[in-house]
Formats: C-alpha cells, sequence, structure tokens
C-alpha cells in the first residue's frame, strides 16, 4: 500500500539556521512527490515537486528538496530559516503507474522558527 | 492569478442539518478535490472529479455526497450533518494531464456541527 510519512509532528530551529523537514513514502512505482506549505487560517500552497530528472528541486521562498530513491526519502530544506517559515508542512506523494489521480499525504509537521 | 475560492470560511450547523459547502475555481482546470484535515491525520480525500458529472470516492466519502454540474463548480454536501463531521473541508483543483500537476487550494471552511 502507498504511504508516507512524516515522522516529526514538530520540527524547533532558531533563526539562521538550517531547518529539513523529513519526508519517506512507500509507493510500488515510481514517485511523484510534492511538497505543501499551510499557514495560519489559510489552504495549503505548493511549494516545489518531484517528477524527474535531478535529484534537488528547488522550489518558493528559497526552500528545496532532495530526492533519494534508495532511501525512499523527500526532505525538505532550506539553508537560513525565517520566522515566517513558521507553518504546517505537508509531504504527498502519488505512484505515476497509478491510474487515479489520488496523492497520498503525510500528517504534517509543525515548523517553528525562533528568533 | 490562479484562484480557488470557497463559499465560506466558518460554518455553524445543527446535528441533522443538510449543509452545502461550494467551491469555484478560475482555471479551466478538470480535476477537482474534497479533502477533509484533522490535527494528526493530515488531508484524507472524501471525494473527486475529473469531469463534469463525473465523481469517484476517496478515503472517506460516507456521509458525503457531490456535485459537478459546471466545470468550476464542485459542491460537497452532507446529507445529515453529525459532529464528527466537525472539521476543516478544503477544496482543491488541479489540470488533468499525467498527475504531476499540483493542486491549488482554496483557503477552507471550518465546520462545527453541534
Amino acid at each position: 500500500a502507498q504511504s508516507v510519512a512524516q515522522p516529526e509532528d514538530q520540527v524547533n530551529v532558531a533563526e539562521g539556521n538550517p531547518l529539513t523537514v523529513k519526508c519517506t513514502y512507500s509507493v510500488s512505482g515510481n514517485p511523484y512527490l510534492f511538497w505543501y506549505v499551510q499557514y495560519p487560517n489559510r489552504g495549503l500552497q505548493f511549494l516545489l515537486k518531484y517528477i524527474t530528472g535531478d535529484n534537488l528541486v528547488k522550489g518558493s521562498y528559497g526552500f528545496e528538496a532532495e530526492f533519494n530513491k534508495s532511501q525512499t526519502s523527500f526532505h525538505l530544506k532550506k539553508p537560513s530559516a525565517l520566522v515566517s517559515d513558521s507553518a504546517l508542512y505537508f509531504c504527498a506523494v502519488r505512484d505515476i503507474t497509478d491510474s487515479n489521480y489520488q496523492l497520498i499525504w503525510g500528517a504534517g509537521t509543525k515548523l517553528i522558527i525562533k528568533p | 492569478d490562479v484562484k480557488v475560492t470557497q463559499s465560506s470560511r466558518y460554518l455553524v450547523k445543527r446535528t441533522g442539518e443538510k449543509v452545502f459547502l461550494e467551491c469555484v475555481q478560475d482555471m479551466d482546470h478538470e480535476n477537482m478535490f474534497w479533502y477533509r484535515q484533522d490535527p494528526g491525520l493530515g488531508l484524507r480525500l472524501i471525494y473527486f472529479s475529473y469531469d463534469v458529472k463525473m465523481k469517484e470516492k476517496g478515503d472517506i466519502p460516507e456521509g458525503y455526497s457531490v456535485s459537478r454540474e459546471k466545470k468550476e463548480r464542485f459542491s460537497l454536501i452532507l446529507e445529515s450533518a453529525s459532529t464528527n463531521q466537525t472539521s476543516m473541508y478544503l477544496c482543491a483543483s488541479s489540470l488533468l494531464g499525467t498527475g504531476s500537476y499540483e493542486q491549488y487550494f482554496g483557503p477552507g471552511t471550518r465546520l462545527t456541527v453541534t
């Protein structure tokens, strides 16, 4: 069965430090992988995606993510955190061989950036 | 600019009431989705639609129905609201394609059933 795990409910980082939000996945075929962010009282916003090609994907607001097929991971990273990055982050996956259009979502990780 | 709008940000209904949640997108997207979001559970798909009058059940369709009479509009219906349907409801849309397209979300409707 397809699944996504975000092993940390919450990540705390000091402003200016690098941040990592972890995501691992399980699909039977090759994955499409996505990261979304949700600011308080807002809908989700797309950050970046991996479809094919370069394993390092760059997205909005200075975020990037690295696809690691052997470790089935797609961790979200940023070199220098901002207080405004504090939000809820969701990882999602779709098996490209799956005939439906569903994304499988992680439970979310709350990122708190402290000044 | 891409836009998905939902009819209400906050809604309070009584148990047993019929509830309509409306979603409109202006991007000419084929796919539309209804999710509910609960703390610690992430997003769970209720229904999705890939074309007018077409619908597919998601993971948790029980107690819900949907309607898509026009391409831009996707409605979620709670036939008889119950307290366990208190949640945040998110609508999304995307292009059809191969499933590699990102979804665009509305601001959400926080529904409370008392």
